[in-house]
């Protein structure tokens, strides 16, 4: 099983939908949690991170992390075609003496017109 | 603010030749330095990090190696590259938090 699971898609939504993309992880150790976008062909792109479980909100998105099911989730409300890239979702833990980032494998969005 | 450069963009090398990519930091100080290898379709494989100057950490065993001549430079190297190095090459830096920030990416095709 891997550490954390993501959901590769591809989602396919129109604009102004809301979008809910979702990873769970196993490791129980996992302190830090993130969201990263990434464009076709770039560096992926810190969106949100979060420490604690609950709600974050940022604009049109929101990261939520329940700890107790080992899960979180990112929220675009109002989508736009400019949303349109894969979605990382990252985790940290305490390893080897740095705090490691484990990734999901990534969901690839598409918002049309 | 701080910045992260990668290069070169793309490289297109013949399977048996040396490989080169740099990555540069500007704007902090003594941050940790990552190389990841995204294989398309997969998500980030952490190749190396490094806490220091000359201080490397490798997480798989492979045909790369990685080296940190100065505080914000760091290199990843390959003797001879073999045809499963293709992939999309990413650096990375984070300061005193988990965060980490990524450059544009190295995108190598060995043939």
């Amino acid at each position: 099983q891997k550490e954390v699971e993501q959901d590769p898609g591809p989602l396919s939504v129109p604009e102004g939908a809301i979008v809910s993309l979702n990873c769970t992880y196993s490791n129980s150790a996992f302190q830090y949690f993130m969201w990263y976008r990434q464009y076709s062909r770039k560096g992926p792109e810190l969106l949100m991170y979060t420490y604690s479980s609950g709600n974050k909100e940022d604009g049109r998105f929101t990261a939520q992390v329940d700890k107790s099911s080992k899960y979180i989730s990112l929220f675009i409300r109002d989508s736009q075609p400019s949303d349109s890239a894969t979605y990382l979702c990252a985790m940290s833990a305490f390893s080897g003496g740095y705090n490691k980032l484990i990734f999901g494998a990534g969901t690839r969005l598409a918002v049309h017109p | 603010s701080q910045t992260i450069h990668q290069w070169p963009a793309t490289l297109v090398q013949p399977v048996g030749s040396p490989l080169s990519l740099e990555c540069t930091v500007e704007g902090t100080s003594n941050p940790n330095l990552y190389w990841y290898r995204q294989a398309a379709g997969r998500g980030l494989q952490l190749l190396f990090y490094s806490v220091g100057i000359g201080q490397i950490s490798s997480e798989v065993p492979q045909n790369l190696s990685a080296s940190r001549p100065q505080d914000r430079q760091f290199i990843l190297s390959s003797k001879k590259l073999l045809l499963s190095d293709s992939g999309f090459y990413l650096c990375a830096w984070s300061g005193g938090t988990d965060e980490q920030y990524f450059g544009p990416g190295t995108r190598l095709t060995v043939t």
